[in-house]
């Protein structure tokens, strides 16, 4: 069955950077969008970025725009999430997810992680 | 820019009541909204794609309708499991948004 795992998370300064990774199984990987997704605490979801299985296409909230890049490594099975400039409001639970994609549009998330938890503080 | 306003932001019924969530887009979406649930400490999961679509496993109960600017979603009869979160999301070329989130407890 399909299975998510996301690591790196932890403590970080303001200012600072942190790479999160994603480990796949159960599934193609290399066929799948996948995407990043955040939940600050005792908040709702956040949509964070979204990458191609194959044609290396990415696609990035505002809020992180130029600040994070997704990436992924098919032979491993493995998404990843550079995060750098962190701030506070980075603050929250990165969740990876398989993406459902229509005409090359991320339409919805099938399968998720159970997450990692990235605090940003001083 | 997207902008999704889901209401209640909190809920509280009984078992076997019958519960509805409303979710409103700032345009038109046709049908591309769903809806996912989220129990305490854990991923959400997908439950109705595509406006009124069942996903695959999800019990009959819960059901999707709506299309353009406003959506609902309806538990039939309400079961102590889910007891959640819910939330709707839409997207479009380029952006995916989700409502606030309606906190539903018994």
């Amino acid at each position: 069955q399909v299975q998510l795992v996301e690591s790196g998370g932890g403590l970080v300064k303001p200012g600072g950077s942190l790479r999160l990774s994603c480990a796949a199984s159960g599934f193609n990987f290399n066929y799948y969008f996948m995407s990043w997704l955040r939940q600050a605490p005792g908040k709702g979801l956040e949509w964070v970025s979204s990458m191609s299985g194959t044609t290396s296409y990415t696609n990035y909230a505002d809020s992180v725009k130029g600040r994070f890049t997704i990436s992924r490594d098919n032979a491993k099975n493995s998404l990843y999430l550079q995060m750098n400039s962190l701030r506070a409001e980075d603050t929250a639970v990165y969740y990876c997810a398989t993406a459902v994609t229509f005409g090359g549009v991320v339409v919805r998330f099938g399968h998720w992680g159970q997450g990692t938890l990235v605090t940003v503080s001083s | 820019d997207i902008q999704m306003t889901q209401s209640p932001s909190s809920l509280s019924a009984s078992v076997g009541d019958r519960v509805t969530i409303t979710c409103q887009a700032n345009h038109d979406i046709s049908n591309f909204l769903n809806w996912y649930q989220q129990k305490p400490g854990k991923a959400p999961k997908l439950l109705i794609y595509d406006a009124s679509n069942l996903e695959t496993g999800v019990p009959p109960r819960f059901s999707g309708s709506g299309s353009g600017t406003d959506f609902t979603f309806t538990i039939s009869s309400l079961q102590p499991e889910d007891i959640a979160t819910y939330y709707c999301q839409q997207y479009d070329n380029v952006r995916i948004a989700f409502g606030q989130g309606t906190r539903l407890e018994i």
